[in-house]
């Protein structure tokens, strides 16, 4: 009974280039969501999809991020030209309905820019 | 909007100790809440849930109430042991809205 999957665990790029964050959320959940967490900090939320739209996406930077859950596959959470700022862990977390119920996370991506 | 709230860490006990995290939210309706557990390097995992007024969720020895009056749903453990140490989240989910807060961090010494 997997959990949610996120790879890879860890992620170092250098600055200018892309960074690609997957997530395969539980079996049966089509609620996905991405959140981003800097050292000693809580989460802040990015970007909330079901398959094939996007949900809310306020949270996320409108510029050089973008993210995408399709119909077949995880979802993927993109970063272009990466910054030193975009250091952090990225979790993503599904649930089966998207209202009212607990969220279930992945163990994270954890980023580093060079 | 919706707002969850919780006390200021970093909270240090010592083995055996009681334990209070306290949680208040602000929401438009009547939300489900959630204590969230982050250990080191690891996601989030859930820990309890309550989803009415006067709801106990309970797991591992930690408990909280919902309490609608006051719009609190404060985290307790009788007694704490050194692998409690980690950062305790409370959320709150109303309609399509999720919202955490930010995160209280527990050290309990040995």
């Amino acid at each position: 009974n997997a959990g949610v999957m996120q790879n890879p665990r860890h992620l170092v790029r250098r600055r200018g280039q892309e960074a690609r964050l997957r997530c395969s959320p539980m079996k049966g959940h089509s609620h996905v969501y991405w959140y981003r967490q800097l050292p000693e900090e809580g989460l802040k939320f990015m970007v909330y999809l079901q398959k094939e739209n996007i949900i809310d996406e306020s949270g996320m930077p409108k510029e050089r991020f973008s993210a995408e859950f399709p119909k077949e596959g995880p979802s993927i959470l993109r970063i272009q030209q990466v910054v030193r700022g975009d250091s952090a862990a990225y979790f993503c977390a599904s649930s089966r309905t998207g209202t009212a119920e607990p969220q279930h996370f992945g163990d994270g991506t954890r980023l580093s820019i060079l | 909007g919706d707002s969850v709230t919780q006390m200021e860490g970093p909270v240090t006990l010592s083995e055996e100790a009681f334990l209070t995290i306290n949680c208040t939210y602000t929401a438009t309706g009547y939300p489900s809440l959630f204590w969230y557990v982050q250990y080191p390097g690891e996601g989030l995992q859930l820990l309890l849930k309550a989803t009415k007024a006067d709801d106990k969720g309970s797991n591992k020895g930690f408990e909280a109430t919902y309490r609608k009056e006051t719009t609190s749903f404060h985290l307790e453990k009788g007694s704490v042991q050194v692998s409690d140490s980690a950062v305790y989240f409370c959320a709150l989910s109303y309609g399509q809205n999720f919202v955490f807060g930010p995160g209280t961090r527990l050290s309990v010494l040995p």
